[in-house]
């Protein structure tokens, strides 16, 4: 119950397309989804983070969109960049676990110029 | 800030030897935890500390690893002795009481021959 799954494994997209990267979860106390950003080399680094109160949440070209009778969220690149090929993590914790944050298994995303 | 400081970046060693790896979480940050990295197992969290003192350890995966945090500005994860199972990049992370994210350092590479 403390899985979130993450799809696709890996995405290529073609410079000024659109990303989409798919979450679901099943542990209904979730209330914090953020996603991370991972380059080669380095640490993932928060993106953009979402509360199921709303349903949407936009950052410039970053957009996260949450579906609570779902259960799913997913984060939608737009124009995307090739600085923007990274690898990509979903996340979700509740507030009964001092935010431990449990990931999705990553989507490596790789934007063709 | 400097953000989360971990030491060394890149370690090798030999079967059977122990390794130490090093975090220095950011300053004001009550929460620090351990992640593993692989390819295979994608993020997993190792143990956790608040307020220096270790929470969950439930993630460790056997009695050859061992962290430790003496004060709030310093952090441990020993591995002994140390497998080429053992293989992976190790992050540390830190984050304040109200869990508004992580901030991860920029790991620590592991390679055991």
């Amino acid at each position: 119950q403390q899985q979130v799954k993450q799809s696709p494994q890996s995405l290529i997209v073609q410079k000024g397309g659109i990303s989409i990267i798919n979450c679901a979860y099943e542990n209904t106390a979730f209330d914090y989804f953020p996603w991370y950003q991972q380059f080669p080399g380095k640490g993932p680094a928060l993106l953009i983070a979402i509360r199921p109160d709303v349903s949407e949440k936009k950052e410039g070209r970053f957009t996260i969109s949450f579906n609570k009778s779902a259960k799913q969220f997913s984060l939608h690149i737009m124009d995307s960049q090739p600085g923007d090929s990274a690898t990509y993590f979903c996340a979700a914790s509740n507030p009964g676990s001092a935010r431990q944050l449990t990931f999705g298994s990553g989507t490596q995303l790789t934007v063709l110029p | 800030d400097a953000g989360v400081i971990q030491s060394p970046r890149h370690e090798v060693t030999e079967m059977g030897q122990e390794v130490t790896l090093r975090c220095k979480p950011i300053s004001g940050h009550d929460y620090l935890f351990w992640y593993r990295q692989t390819m295979m197992r994608g993020l997993e969290l190792l143990i956790y500390f608040n307020n220096n003192v270790p929470i969950d350890d439930s993630g460790m995966p056997e009695d050859r690893f061992s962290a430790k945090m003496p004060n709030a500005s310093f952090s441990t994860l020993k591995i002994q002795p140390s497998e080429p199972r053992d293989s992976a990049v190790y992050f540390c992370a830190s984050s304040r009481k109200t869990g508004s994210g992580y901030t991860f350092g920029s790991g620590t590479r592991l390679t055991v021959v």
